[in-house]
């Protein structure tokens, strides 16, 4: 079956626009996760959605970095007025359960702020 | 809080050596681990798990135990191949927290 997809892969944007990036994540899978991978770092956790329940947003940077997920299924990965240190690979994942399963990641986006 | 510490990289090795990356962690509970590898320009993908003390993840080679009296989950290979190089990272996943915690990444170079 198809694995999660991130679109768009490569996004390059000038300082101060703003950005959306989208997650499909693996159909039926109620747990959605976004992170980012800044260049030779290890993953930070940004969002976290569960079902219904409200998101764990602990990990999103500053305000200008937003997420919602509509319908249970697909995710937006919002950054208003980008800066460069923006700059990384941004990560979604999707797992079926929160109970000891397996994250399976998308390919990532490739976010460069000019 | 849970944290995941890894063994530091870069670690360069000759083919067919013993590899073990450390990691140890911290958490409340009782969580599961996993090790994910990243090959060069490929996404993130699940190697092995273990989701209870004294349990073996085992794939491709690679062995990890869930010891939890030292709070640990080491990753080893008996004989490495230049097709293991890429980034492998430990995690875990607190059923209490819900998301998961990764640690920094280890990048792994195999020389022929």
């Amino acid at each position: 079956g198809a694995g999660v997809s991130q679109s768009p892969s490569n996004k390059v944007t000038e300082k101060g626009k703003d950005v959306e990036l989208r997650c499909d994540p693996i159909s039926g899978h109620t747990a959605l996760y976004w992170y980012r991978q800044s260049l030779g770092q290890g993953l930070e956790f940004l969002i976290y959605f569960q079902g219904n329940s409200a998101p764990d947003k602990s990990g999103l940077p500053s305000d200008r970095f937003s997420a919602e997920r509509t319908g249970g299924s697909v995710s937006t990965l919002t950054i208003q007025r980008t800066q460069q240190e923006d700059s990384a690979v941004y990560l979604c994942a999707s797992s079926s359960t929160i109970v000891g399963n397996e994250q399976f990641f998308g390919p990532g986006t490739r976010l460069t702020v000019l | 809080g849970n944290s995941v510490t890894q063994m530091e990289g870069p670690v360069t090795l000759s083919e067919e050596a013993f590899l073990t990356i450390n990691c140890t962690y911290t958490a409340t509970g009782y969580p599961s681990l996993f090790w994910y590898v990243q090959y060069p320009g490929e996404g993130l993908q699940l190697l092995l798990k273990a989701t209870k003390a004294d349990d073996k993840g085992s794939n491709k080679g690679f062995e990890a135990t869930y010891r939890k009296e030292t709070t640990s989950f080491h990753l080893e290979k008996g004989s490495v191949q230049v097709s293991d190089s890429a980034v492998y990272f430990c995690a875990l996943l607190n059923t209490n927290a819900g998301k998961s915690t990764f640690g920094d990444g280890t990048t792994l170079t195999v020389k022929p």
